[in-house]
């Protein structure tokens, strides 16, 4: 038991296909968060949800679509995906945004493949 | 903007042995946090262990240490007794004291280091 649960663990999908992803955490953390991790380059964030409130997009293609029903859950829609896309998503979670004392906690992640 | 410099790659040690992963950063900031996480294959991002910038003692967990040099903007992990379960990717990351900004309070992420312990 991570204490941050991402389902699927992998996905593959057609360029026209409607996809979720979902993250959901047990620790009972404040906020949420989803990155991207594609080969040879550094985790980029993409979103910040706090308190179920989206505080952070990071300048993220409106392909993704992040959703935040309630503070454990977090989803990502995806549609009309790039092959470019193809990367891991990864959850995480942290107490309270941004403190040092508050270190944020990942998922397993999902390996998103788009053909 | 600040950014974090992972020059290696790749790199291998042998069971037991002691091996340094190096990390740089850049940022105009006084304060601010280090950190270093760990992603085994099963693909979860572990904190491994983290320092404050204000603080000048090199922070240790167990059998990981730093060496941090503020004025070098240099923020190495060591890494003794090596065991095969240490084999992941490991990546230095960045964060500014959160003021309620836009820019502050991001983990921003090196391109990480793969390391293999080798038996």
């Amino acid at each position: 038991e991570t204490g941050v649960t991402q389902t699927p663990r992998h996905l593959v999908m057609g360029m026209t296909n409607k996809k979720s992803l979902k993250c959901e955490q047990h620790l009972g953390h404040n906020a949420m968060y989803w990155y991207k991790q594609s080969a040879k380059k550094p985790l980029e964030l993409m979103f910040v949800y706090s308190l179920e409130e989206r505080v952070e997009n990071n300048s993220v293609p409106s392909r993704f679509s992040p959703e935040c029903p309630n503070s454990s859950h977090l989803f990502l829609h995806l549609h009309t995906l790039q092959p470019e896309d193809s990367a891991l998503y990864l959850c995480a979670s942290s107490q309270d945004r941004s403190s040092y004392n508050s270190p944020l906690h990942f998922g397993n992640g999902t390996r998103l493949t788009v053909t | 903007a600040q950014t974090v410099t992972q020059s290696q790659p790749e790199m291998s040690v042998q069971e037991a042995e002691t091996v340094t992963l190096s990390c740089t950063y850049d940022t105009s900031e006084n304060n601010y946090y280090l950190f270093w996480y760990k992603q085994p294959p099963s693909r979860q991002m572990i904190l491994v262990i983290r320092q404050e910038a204000y603080k000048q003692q090199n922070a240790t967990e167990n059998r990981f240490s730093v060496n941090f040099q503020k004025a070098a903007k240099s923020f190495s992990l060591k890494i003794s007794d090596s065991q095969l379960g240490d084999t992941a990717m490991y990546f230095c990351a960045f964060m500014n004291l959160w003021d309620g900004s836009s820019n502050t309070g991001k983990l921003i992420f090196g391109q990480g280091t793969t390391l293999q312990v080798k038996p």
